[in-house]
């Protein structure tokens, strides 16, 4: 049974970066499921980021990001990650990684999040 | 504009049955696999149901979904206290080119 283990809190400033890490432990290959990346801005629901296919590189990202994420994967160490670039405090939020399909919104299981919050 | 709209909240009783509605359009839920996501307060989103109406395993048989045409629902048969939870909906979106979720539906157990 594979299980997603995220990095820590993190603070940062108005405009700085953040990277988030996902760390899959357990279960079978890391690389034939997509890693997706979802956050919750605190008292609204779920929003799509963008997601990665470890084994082909192949990455995509919800047009609201483009031009500010970075998803990228490590399969010699079977882990994630999400930066987020140019940080405003309306990208405060939770943000979870998921295993999950190739152009699905299938996603299986979750890391434990990890908060991200922009202030000044 | 691709949506999925759901209702914002949805309550019962214990024991009652609760419904939750998911409306898409043609490029969302009338051409792809809907999903179903459970939020636990402080907790991770779950993945409750899955390829429209197939639960995993460790999923208890109360919660069970369908869907038709360009809308989707899930019921919770015999709701208990432990089901008061977010719940979301989620269809990929071929005008979007990725995963749409719904705004969400807070299942709050009177």
């Amino acid at each position: 049974q594979v299980q997603l283990v995220q990095s820590g809190a993190e603070l940062r400033k108005p405009g700085s970066s953040v990277q988030v890490s996902c760390k899959a432990s357990g279960g079978d290959t890391f690389n034939v499921y997509a890693i997706a990346w979802v956050r919750q801005v605190p008292g609204q629901g779920l929003e799509w980021i963008g997601g990665i296919l470890p084994n082909l590189g192949a990455a995509n990202s919800a047009q609201r990001f483009w031009d500010r994420v970075t998803i990228t994967a490590d399969e010699s160490t079977r882990t994630g990650y999400m930066e987020l670039k140019n940080l405003r405090p309306e990208d405060t939020a939770v943000y979870y990684c998921a295993r999950g399909g190739w152009q699905s919104a299938f996603f299986d299981p979750w890391g434990q999040g990890t908060l991200v919050t922009v202030s000044s | 504009q691709s949506v999925l709209t759901q209702p914002p909240s949805a309550s019962g009783t214990p024991g009652q049955r609760v419904t939750i509605s998911c409306s898409g359009s043609s490029s969302n839920i009338g051409s792809n696999i809907i999903n179903w996501y459970q939020c636990l307060p402080g907790t991770a989103p779950k993945l409750l149901i899955h390829s429209n109406n197939q639960r995993p395993a460790g999923v208890p048989d109360r919660f069970s979904a369908s869907k038709s045409g360009t809308s989707a629902s899930l019921a919770i048969s015999g709701l208990q206290s432990e089901d008061e939870a977010d719940y979301y909906c989620a269809a990929w979106d071929d005008s979007l080119n990725g995963p749409l979720f719904g705004g969400g539906t807070k299942v709050t157990v009177l």
